[in-house]
């Protein structure tokens, strides 16, 4: 089975801390993906990567950094949180070229982060 | 720029009826179609996944249709029980090689 484990399934932060939420994968996947989640806004992603130090902006990238230096892990950095920050993280990541992609895309359990 | 729709946003069915949840989409050049289950507080796990090849896929009692023309897919739960209470989500991979979610269905099955 595959499967992306998220790093911290709760996460209590100070605004202004700098926020590392980890991601790994064991299944040789090409392509991770970060998202959060939010009630009533659904999923938006906010990077991924289709490489080893390989990225791309999401829909709502702002306020946040990614680092993909090896293949199975991908971190999503908050250089300094802010309470509108306080969301549900999810990793994901998927098989093949994302440019062609048609490989299924898998989760990990999420990370709920709440900024104080 | 892709849009998935979900309707309705809730659903409550008592236990042991055949159900059907609602996806649909505006760009009909779409490449795939995944359907995932999301439990409260919990990531999503991959039900079904449709290429724009294939008009359906079925895993147990559940069975994903595609219909690229008229730009839905269904999720068909054959005898629904309590433990398929859940938010069913869909995302369609599009022609801008972006993946599009909908804001998913919440199920509910009474015993």
């Amino acid at each position: 089975d595959v499967k992306v484990t998220q790093s911290s399934r709760y996460l209590v932060k100070r605004t202004g801390e700098k926020v590392f939420l980890e991601c790994v994968q064991d299944m040789d996947h090409e392509n991770m993906f970060w998202y959060r989640q939010d009630p009533g806004l659904g999923l938006r992603l906010i990077y991924f990567s289709y490489d080893v130090k390989m990225k791309e902006k999401g829909d709502i990238p702002e306020g946040y950094s990614v680092s993909r230096e090896k293949k199975e892990r991908f971190s999503l950095i908050l250089e300094s949180a802010s309470t509108n920050q306080t969301s549900m993280y999810l990793c994901a990541s998927s098989t093949l070229p994302w440019r062609a992609n048609t490989g299924e895309l898998f989760f990990g359990e999420g990370s709920r982060l709440t900024v104080l | 720029k892709q849009e998935v729709t979900q309707i309705p946003a809730a659903l409550s069915v008592p236990e042991g009826e055949n159900l059907v949840l609602n996806c649909s989409f505006t760009d009909s050049a779409i490449y795939n179609l995944q359907w995932f289950r999301q439990d409260p507080g919990k990531g999503l796990t991959s039900l079904l996944l449709i290429q724009s090849s294939q008009r359906e896929q079925t895993s147990g009692r559940l069975n994903a249709s595609l219909d690229k023309s008229s730009g839905r897919s269904t999720l068909y739960i054959a005898a629904s029980q309590p433990g398929d209470s859940a938010t069913y989500l869909c995302a369609g991979l599009g022609a801008n090689s972006k993946l599009t979610f909908g804001k998913g269905i919440t199920l509910s099955v009474r015993p």
